[in-house]
């Protein structure tokens, strides 16, 4: 248990739907990011938020969307996915984003695009 | 894109040493050595992270060699529960000092 929950833990969409993606840290933390593990290429940062503010985004498509309420909740919006996009989507939360901060991440949701 | 190099895999027996060697050689003098690992359907977790000197926890032992060019994970004495990709990981102002993963080393333990 690392202090970083995540739901769904599996999803099943079309390519039509819209569905969102919620993580939730119970460490106190000021960070939050969102990564993407596709079969057989390493981790991607898509997104961070630093006390709630987008500080980076790399170039992730539109058909992904990130929201983040306060610094305890992260959400990805999901819609007209392809299936490429069919992977295991991580959250990750640290005190701070400097170089020493420890990144703490939750189990993730395995998500499938049909 | 990562800037370290590992190998695809190793094999150990359990409740033997292992040495993960990581190969850094454009490391800058800021650059900080980070070792995360993650375990069969798990998110990755971390394991220890260095600058200069030796750094132990209750995991493992990090070793960096006296040029930074090369670092090794030093697992004491590993159980099964010890099988996971290792990943060796540069933080560095480049990349604002985000993780940028590579592929990993996959650790197999023999029983």
């Amino acid at each position: 248990e690392t202090g970083v929950t995540q739901t769904p833990r599996h999803l099943v969409m079309g390519m039509t739907n819209k569905k969102s993606l919620k993580c939730e840290q119970h460490l106190g933390h000021n960070a939050m990011y969102w990564y993407k593990q596709s079969a057989k290429k390493p981790l991607e940062l898509m997104f961070v938020y630093s006390l709630e503010e987008r500080v980076e985004n790399n170039s992730v498509p539109s058909r992904f969307s990130p929201e983040c309420p306060n610094s305890s909740h992260l959400f990805l919006h999901l819609h007209t996915l392809q299936p490429e996009d069919s992977a295991l989507y991580l959250c990750a939360s640290s005190q701070g984003s400097s170089r020493v901060e420890t990144q703490y991440f939750g189990p993730g949701t395995r998500l499938l695009v049909l | 894109d990562a800037k370290t190099t590992q190998p695809n895999s190793m094999e150990s027996n359990e409740e033997e040493p292992v040495h993960l060697p990581c190969n850094h050689s454009t490391i800058s003098g800021t650059d900080y050595i980070h070792w995360y690992r993650q375990l069969p359907s798990q998110g990755p977790e971390y394991v220890i992270h260095g600058l200069t000197s030796n750094v132990n926890n209750r995991m493992a032992s990090l070793a960096i060699a006296e040029d930074r060019k090369s670092s090794t994970l030093i697992l004491h004495r590993a159980t099964l529960r010890d099988a996971a990709v290792y990943y060796c990981i540069l933080r560095d102002v480049n990349s604002n000092y985000q993780l940028i993963w590579g592929a990993g080393t996959k650790l197999i333990i023999k029983p």
